[in-house]
């Protein structure tokens, strides 16, 4: 059965700081990936996905994710981060044929 | 566009009593997913449906129960709620089954069973 593990349950980290959130999954076929950001009191939102093509992805508020297949994995990054990227982000991966599997979440707080 | 609609946002009841959490979306979309989200665990599916009239178990099916009557309405029972079924419940929809949709969340109902 396919699995997600994030690294990193609680990051915290000051405004400007550089991000990498580590996603690696377990499924030996193809597959489907997705961040979703869940901010504070909000629903899940998708911030980006990963279908083929480029493996290098880019999302919404200057997000970008990398698809390396020989380590299995989908790291989230953004260069800068700000206080209002204070959320839990999520790690999802799909096959072709199969439900999404969420990952456990990584809390991520911004220190002003 | 209101998207996915939950109903309650929130509700306390009392272990034993059954319940029914309402999800209503508007996008005419075919596919809807109930999860439930846990400290710690994330998100975990619960039930599923591809299209109206037909629903599928998730990850963690045990004590609840769906219907799928129409295309825009997935109600989720519990039919005797016990206490670890205390969770925040998500409604999600997508365009269609599989995992190449984008799948759109509802705002969450919060349960407490006491």
């Amino acid at each position: 059965a396919q699995s997600v593990s994030q690294h990193n349950h609680h990051v915290i980290l000051s405004e400007a700081a550089s991000l990498e959130l580590g996603c690696n999954y377990s499924y030996g076929g193809t597959v489907n990936l997705f961040w979703y950001v869940q901010y504070p009191g909000q629903h899940l939102q998708l911030l980006l996905k990963y279908f083929s093509g480029d493996p290098l992805v880019k999302g919404i508020k200057g997000f970008e994710a990398e698809f390396i297949k020989s380590k299995f994995s989908f790291n989230l990054r953004k260069p800068s981060v700000q206080w209002s990227d204070t959320a839990e982000y999520f790690c999802a991966v799909a096959n072709r044929d199969d439900k999404i599997i969420f990952g456990k979440g990584t809390r991520l707080h911004i220190l002003p | 566009t209101a998207g996915i609609t939950q109903a309650p946002t929130s509700q306390i009841l009392a272990a034993g009593r059954s319940m029914t959490l309402r999800c209503t979306q508007d996008m005419r979309h075919n596919a809807m997913y109930w999860y439930r989200q846990d400290l710690g665990l994330g998100l975990r599916l619960i039930h599923y449906s591809n299209t109206a009239g037909t629903t599928g178990k998730g990850e963690v099916p045990d004590g609840y129960s769906v219907s799928r009557a129409n295309t825009d309405d997935f109600p989720l029972t519990l039919a005797s709620a016990v206490p670890s079924q205390t969770s925040v419940y998500f409604c999600a929809s997508s365009a269609a089954g599989g995992s190449y949709n984008e799948q759109f969340f509802g705002p969450g109902t919060r349960l407490t069973v006491l």
